[in-house]
């Protein structure tokens, strides 16, 4: 079965001081893993993902994630935050090869950017 | 380039109506998820269609139901409502039922009061 766990409910970081934003999945198979953003009272929107090519997943707005079999981490960087990066955070899970065609969601983490 | 496109944007309903929300996918997508999010929760999901037929099912209440026609497209439909049906009702699109990369509509904001 699928999961994924969002280590973290609450990032604060300073602006211009990296991020770490942490996600652990559970995958019988192949997984695809994915981040997404949600601005307050906005949709979702795709940062990255992962579908089996390259380990580090360069993104949108200078964020990149690497994904690393062997600690099932996928976990999501920016080098120098940005006042605009404050939102929630989702990190997603699909199992390629699976008959069930869910998209897991971890519980999110909101970011806040201090000035 | 297309998105998924849901209406209405937001829908304000009594106690005990109804409410139809539409999802159209992105062009060529056969896959369709809906999900339900409350304040401050992370997406739960709630149903998934594939070519038409339903391909699999999450936590939706007997008193919502959902379909998807012959261009694909998409309606939730939520009798009854309650109090606790308010939340952001995302649909996503995808191509193929063994999973890609699902794009997500804005969502339709439901309060119901």
């Amino acid at each position: 079965a699928q999961s994924v766990t969002q280590l973290d409910s609450h990032v604060s970081v300073s602006e211009g001081t990296p991020v770490l934003l942490r996600c652990n999945y559970s995958s019988s198979y192949s997984p695809s893993l994915f981040w997404y953003v949600q601005h307050p009272n906005k949709g979702l929107q795709l940062l990255l993902k992962y579908t089996s090519a390259a380990t580090l997943v360069k993104g949108i707005n200078g964020f990149e994630a690497e994904f690393k079999k062997s600690e099932t981490s996928f976990h999501l960087t920016k080098p120098s935050a940005h006042m605009s990066d404050a939102a929630e955070y989702f990190c997603v899970v699909t199992d390629r090869y699976s008959s069930a065609s869910k998209i897991i969601f971890g519980s999110g983490t909101r970011l806040s950017i201090r000035p | 380039a297309a998105g998924v496109i849901q209406s209405p944007r937001h829908l304000i309903k009594e106690k005990r109506e109804t409410a139809t929300l539409k999802c159209y996918p992105i062009p060529r997508h056969d896959t369709v998820y809906w999900y339900q999010q409350g304040p401050g929760q992370d997406p739960q999901f709630l149903i998934s269609f594939y070519e038409k037929m339903q391909s699999d099912k999450g936590s939706i209440p007997d008193r919502f139901s959902a379909q998807q026609f012959s261009d694909y497209h998409s309606e939730l439909n939520m009798s009854s409502l309650e109090l606790g049906d308010s939340a952001l009702y995302f649909c996503a699109s995808s191509s193929g039922q063994m999973n890609t990369e699902a794009f997500f509509g804005q969502g339709t904001r439901l309060t119901v009061v």
